[in-house]
């Protein structure tokens, strides 16, 4: 069965942090996504990526960075965290917008 | 811009009683719309993707429909088990990217 893995489920960080979150797909797909979701906000794109070493910036990155080395694998950095950042985040993976997304199971991340 | 809107925001429904859930779009060329589940706390499933106006899916007691402005989610004797949040989301061939509704929450009770 293919996948999405995010490497948490949950999260509690202290404010001024640096976060990692790793997301890992087994699809050998080119794009990939990072998202979060907030109630009443929906789905909000941070940062994606369509090949290794490459990204581009979503709809909200600021406070966040990215790193694509290889492949199979995005990570999301927060570079300092803060309290507005509680979130769940969601990865996504795809060979083509046409066929959809799969998506991770989330990170649900706390800064306190 | 690309704009998808779902509605109703939320659904409470009694086990058997069967309704429809709405995603109107404005956009410059759909290329594909996309049906998720969301269970809270959980990623979002995958149920259906319809490329052109007329094209209907179908699962178990759900049913997808495209027109040239709207899709609509149809569930038919709903279950319990159906209660989650359900977004819909559209591809226009921007990067692959993906425009997703804020989705919405079914709650199904006996």
């Amino acid at each position: 069965d293919v996948k999405v893995t995010q490497s948490s489920r949950y999260l509690v960080k202290r404010t001024g942090e640096k976060v990692f979150l790793e997301c890992v797909q087994d699809m050998d797909h080119e794009n990939m996504f990072w998202y979060r979701q907030d109630p009443g906000l929906g789905l909000r794109l941070i940062y994606f990526s369509y090949d290794v070493k490459m990204k581009e910036k979503g709809d909200i990155p600021e406070g966040y960075s990215v790193s694509r080395e290889k492949k199979e694998r995005f990570s999301l950095i927060l570079e300092s965290a803060s309290t507005n950042q509680t979130s769940m985040y969601l990865c996504a993976s795809s060979s083509s917008g046409q066929y959809g997304y799969t998506f991770g199971s989330g990170t649900r991340l706390t800064v306190v | 811009e690309d704009q998808v809107t779902q509605s109703p925001e939320a659904l409470r429904l009694q086990e058997g009683e069967s309704s429809s859930l709405n995603c109107s779009y404005t956009v410059s060329g759909l290329r594909g719309l996309f049906w998720y589940r969301q269970d809270p706390g959980k990623g979002p499933e995958f149920l259906f993707t319809l490329y052109s106006a007329g094209e209907e899916k179908e699962k178990e007691r759900l049913k997808a429909t495209l027109t040239k402005k709207e899709s609509f989610l149809h569930i038919t004797a709903p279950k319990p088990e159906d209660s989650a949040t359900y977004l819909c989301a559209l591809f226009t061939g921007t990067a692959s990217k993906l425009t997703f509704g804020t989705g919405t929450r079914l709650q199904v009770t006996l």
